[in-house]
């Protein structure tokens, strides 16, 4: 089954530093730009960053330029988001999802489940 | 940057009816659209990409329209299944992203 997992949430300090995983199965990795976005409670949807396959480009979102650090390592299939200075605002379930190869310019066409970063004092 | 901005952003409707969501980008983005639902709880679900091309697995009743600042969503006729919050993205300015605000589909 084609899946992405993602780990590596929970409760943090304002000021704190956490690192999300997502970790895939079911298909190469090594194959896709992946992508995070995140979703804060009762609210849209909201791209944090991609990565492309091999690493060459990263981008973010202008809003959040600076504290977040996305990586991969395709040989354990697996994608990173490191977050720093974490604030209230932060606070989010955050998704990693895969960019399909069907046509260019395509859509997330697998995402994961999911992972709740909570920040508070 | 792109903005989107879908309406309505509520819409209450019965099992059975046609039903259908408009996503206006703030510049022309071609067909590099895609529309995604998604339930309480849940992760989104790919519906739609390339503006008109329904996802592998999604039912027919499902199907989207639009080139360069107009794209609309159609659901032909409402499934309990379909309640949920749907949004359009734009791919255009791939690698970087946005989402429409989302119209939460609720049943009357």
């Amino acid at each position: 089954e084609v899946q992405l997992v993602e780990s590596g949430g929970g409760l943090v300090k304002p000021g704190g530093s956490l690192r999300l995983s997502c970790v895939a199965s079911g298909f190469t990795l090594s194959t896709y730009t992946m992508n995070w976005i995140r979703q804060a409670p009762g609210k849209g949807l909201e791209w944090v960053s991609s990565i492309d396959s091999s690493s060459s480009y990263k981008f973010y979102a202008d809003s959040l330029k600076g504290r977040f650090t996305i990586s991969r390592d395709n040989a354990n299939n697996s994608l990173y988001l490191q977050i720093n200075s974490l604030s209230a605002e932060d606070t989010a379930v955050y998704y990693c999802a895969r960019v399909g190869l069907r046509v260019a310019w395509d859509a997330f066409d697998i995402w994961g489940q999911g992972t709740m970063v909570t920040v508070s004092s | 940057d792109i903005q989107l901005t879908q309406s309505p952003s509520f819409l209450s409707a019965s099992v059975g009816d046609r039903v259908s969501i408009t996503c206006r980008a703030s510049q022309g983005i071609s067909s590099y659209l895609a529309w995604y639902h998604q339930k309480p709880g849940k992760a989104p679900k790919l519906l739609i990409y390339a503006a008109s091309t329904l996802q592998s697995g999604v039912p027919p009743r499902f199907s989207g329209s639009g080139s360069g600042t107009e794209f609309t969503l159609t659901i032909s006729s409402l499934q309990p299944e379909d309640f949920a919050t749907y949004y359009c993205q734009q791919l255009n300015s791939y690698p970087t992203y946005t989402f429409g605000q989302g119209t939460k589909l609720e049943i009357k």
